[in-house]
């Protein structure tokens, strides 16, 4: 099993674009979710699905938007890149009623300048 | 407002004993999570617990005091591949995980 796939790993913006973070898992799991870590700060939820066709904002929703139109896929979306959104992105996923027995993709790098 | 502190670093001594401390205030509590994050890598599930009392898995054992707000994670037979950052996280009466910032572990020789 693959588990969760994330791209890609790395990626700098110039302030202002647009760019979408794929992720997608194949266990099958209901819940899938965005997270970014900055330096000195616990994981930041930016949203969350718990299922196909099923989203919500997280903690940190500002500037970027999510779909799941499948089980397997929760792409996240930049809308307009700032420099406060450096940071690394993690997607997890979790099975249904254990789902915060997270399964990480390997995260995204992600610098904008 | 929802708080989770750790400790930033803690150094240890390989095949030595280390505890990693966690209190919370979190608006209702359902349960604490401890995962390990190696440096570059994603984190990983270590253990959870939800009733008071020490759960133990291997060489490491989580233990929760929810009257207190406070857990720890007590890793045995240190190995240098214990190097890491161990996350606490609680999951709130919202049913979402809030999330310490990590505590370093340092681990020599």
């Amino acid at each position: 099993n693959a588990g969760v796939t994330q791209t890609p790993k790395f990626q700098v913006l110039k302030t202002g674009q647009s760019m979408t973070l794929q992720c997608a898992q194949d266990m099958n799991h209901e819940y899938m979710s965005w997270y970014r870590q900055d330096p000195g700060m616990g994981l930041r939820l930016i949203h969350y699905s718990v299922g196909a066709g099923i989203t919500d904002q997280g903690e940190v929703p500002n500037g970027y938007n999510v779909s799941r139109s499948t089980t397997e896929d929760f792409p996240l979306r930049l809308l307009s890149a700032a420099p406060s959104q450096t940071s690394v992105y993690f997607c997890a996923s979790g099975p249904s009623g254990e789902w915060e027995k997270l399964f990480f993709g390997s995260g995204t790098q992600l610098s904008v300048l | 407002g929802q708080n989770i502190d750790q400790p930033t670093e803690m150094t240890a001594t390989e095949g030595a004993i280390v505890q990693i401390n966690c209190t919370y205030q979190t608006s209702g509590f359902n349960g604490l999570f401890w995962y390990q994050q190696h440096a570059g890598e994603a984190p990983t599930f270590l253990s959870y617990n939800v009733l008071d009392g020490l759960e133990e898995k291997g060489r490491f054992s989580s233990f929760l005091s929810r009257s207190k707000g406070y857990s720890y994670l007590l890793l045995k037979e240190l190995q240098m591949k214990d190097s890491a950052s161990y996350l606490c996280a609680v999951r709130d009466s919202n049913y979402q995980l809030i999330w310490g910032a990590g505590t370093k572990l340092i681990i020599k020789p």
